[in-house]
C-alpha cells in the first residue's frame, strides 16, 4: 500500500518559535497533498489543500500567514507553524492521494505530529 | 457543502457484541472510505466503496454503500478489544480531489 511519512512525530517548543512539519509520501507521486488539525476526540478539519508547485489552498478560517505550507516536489509538502502560541497545540495530520490510482478518492495518512506549544 | 452525519458519535459494548455505525448525507459521492484511527496515529483507510448497494467485507468488518450514494453503514460481527478505535467516513463528490469527513465514531470494545 501507499506509505505517507511524517515528521516530526512530536515536538514541543517555545512561544514565539515556528515549527516546521514534514509529509512524504515514499513510494508514491502525490500532486496534491491535504494537511488537517485535530483536536482530542474529535474528527479531522482540513486546514488546506497542497498542490505541487502552486499556492496551497486554504479552508475558510485558517490563516495562511500564519500556517506556511510548501509542495516543492511531488513527494514532499511542508507545513510551517509560525510565531506559535499554545492555542496552536494540536495534532497535525497530513494525506496525499496516490495519482496513479486515478480519482478513488482515497487518501493515505501520515502519521500525524503532535505540536505542544509551551 | 456536502455534510455526512456520523452516527453513533460514541459506542461502547461488550466483547462479542455486533454493532453498526452509520453514515449518512443528503448529497451524492462518487466514493466513500472508511477509515480507523488509534490514539496518537493517523487514520489508516480499511475499505472504499463506489458503485451504489456494493457490500464489501473486512473479516469481521461488512461495508455496504447505499443504493444512491447517500449514505453507508459500516458493521462489526462479535467485537473484539482490538478493534477499539475512533471509525471515520469520508466521502468524496465527483470530479472533487477534497474528502469530506463525518465526525467519527469512538468505539471502545471492553473485555
Amino acid at each position: 500500500g501507499a506509505v505517507v511519512s511524517q515528521h516530526p512525530s512530536r515536538v514541543i517548543c517555545k512561544s514565539g518559535t515556528s515549527v516546521k512539519i514534514e509529509c512524504r509520501s515514499l513510494d508514491f507521486q502525490a500532486t496534491t497533498m491535504f494537511w488537517y488539525r485535530q483536536f482530542p476526540k474529535q474528527s479531522l478539519m482540513l486546514m488546506a489543500t497542497s498542490n505541487e508547485g502552486s499556492k496551497a489552498t486554504y479552508e475558510q478560517g485558517v490563516e495562511k500567514d500564519k500556517f506556511l505550507i510548501n509542495h516543492a516536489s511531488l513527494t514532499l509538502s511542508t507545513l510551517t507553524v509560525t510565531s506559535a502560541h499554545p492555542e496552536d497545540s494540536s495534532f497535525y495530520i497530513c494525506s496525499a492521494r496516490d495519482r496513479s490510482r486515478g480519482n478513488t478518492g482515497e487518501l493515505f495518512f501520515g502519521e500525524g505530529s503532535r505540536l505542544t506549544v509551551l | 457543502t456536502q455534510l455526512l452525519e456520523q452516527s453513533p458519535q460514541f459506542l461502547s459494548i461488550q466483547e462479542g457484541e455486533n454493532l453498526t455505525v452509520y453514515c449518512n448525507s443528503s448529497s451524492v459521492f462518487s466514493s466513500l472510505q472508511w477509515y480507523r484511527q488509534e490514539p496518537g496515529e493517523g487514520p489508516v483507510l480499511l475499505v472504499t466503496v463506489v458503485t451504489g448497494g456494493e457490500v464489501k467485507k473486512l473479516k469481521r468488518l461488512t461495508f455496504q454503500f447505499g443504493d444512491a450514494r447517500k449514505d453507508s453503514s459500516l458493521h462489526i460481527t462479535a467485537a473484539q478489544p482490538g478493534d477499539t478505535g475512533l471509525y471515520l467516513c469520508a466521502g468524496s463528490g465527483a470530479g472533487s480531489y477534497q474528502l469530506t469527513f463525518g465526525k467519527g465514531t469512538k468505539l471502545s470494545v471492553i473485555p
